[in-house]
């Protein structure tokens, strides 16, 4: 069974910084990677999915990229309404999630 | 505007049932496969099964075999979660979810609000 390994668990940084989430496959994944967005007290939110493609209303600043084993998740320019945890997970028949990075605002 | 309400919160005794309801609205229901995806307390994210647009297939989680039965009602666009023996384990949000790909890809882009399962003597 797939494992996702997600780092850093926390991440910490001001307004308009630039944060990179990173999500490591313990094997190759190909492309079949997606990334949800969880604010606190909501349901999760579809970001991205297949690596890289953003799912319909997600801002531009949400960018993703990988394959095989790595994945990042970028956030161009932190805004205080991002702060969530992130969740990577794998498009595939058990649906592995990571176990999550925090973003906080600084 | 794809919506997914939920049931509400529960509290359950342990080894009992629980029945949580997700009721669709805005999209096409009787195409799109629905998952359940559940999380414990401070915990992440874990996905329990998927059932497909007819109702007449299911897959869950291996953890979950045994004591989970998902069903759907397309006259009525609701999708049903039922778990039993129920353990203080089984605490947790419990979230419906659309799957992306008519043809059912793992992938969830749209989410019910969740409920709560308390399972407390």
């Amino acid at each position: 069974e797939i494992e996702l390994t997600q780092s850093p668990a926390t991440l910490s940084l001001s307004p308009g910084e630039r944060a990179t989430l990173s999500c490591r496959a313990s094997q190759s994944v190909s492309s079949y990677l997606a990334w949800y967005q969880q604010k606190p007290g909501q349901a999760p939110r579809l970001l991205i999915y297949d690596a890289s493609n953003r799912a319909t209303g997600i801002p531009a600043r949400f960018s993703a990229s990988g394959s095989g084993t790595d994945f990042t998740l970028t956030i161009t320019s932190l805004e205080p309404e991002d702060v969530a945890v992130y969740y990577c997970q794998q498009r595939s028949t058990w649906a592995p999630f990571g176990q999550g990075t925090k973003v906080e605002i600084k | 505007q794809v919506q997914l309400v939920q049931s509400g919160a529960e509290v359950k005794k342990p080894g009992a049932s629980v029945r949580v309801s997700c009721k669709a609205s805005g999209h096409t229901f009787s195409n799109s496969y629905m998952h359940w995806v559940r999380q414990a307390p401070g915990q992440g994210l874990e996905w329990m099964g998927i059932i497909n647009p007819r109702g007449d297939a299911t897959t869950y989680a291996q953890m979950f075999h045994g004591r989970v039965t998902m069903t759907r009602d397309t006259s009525t666009s609701t999708v049903y979660l039922d778990l039993g023996s129920l353990t203080s384990e089984d605490t947790a949000m419990y979230f419906c979810a659309r799957d992306i790909a008519p043809s059912g890809s793992w992938v969830f882009d749209s989410w019910g609000q969740g409920t709560l399962v308390t399972v407390s003597s």
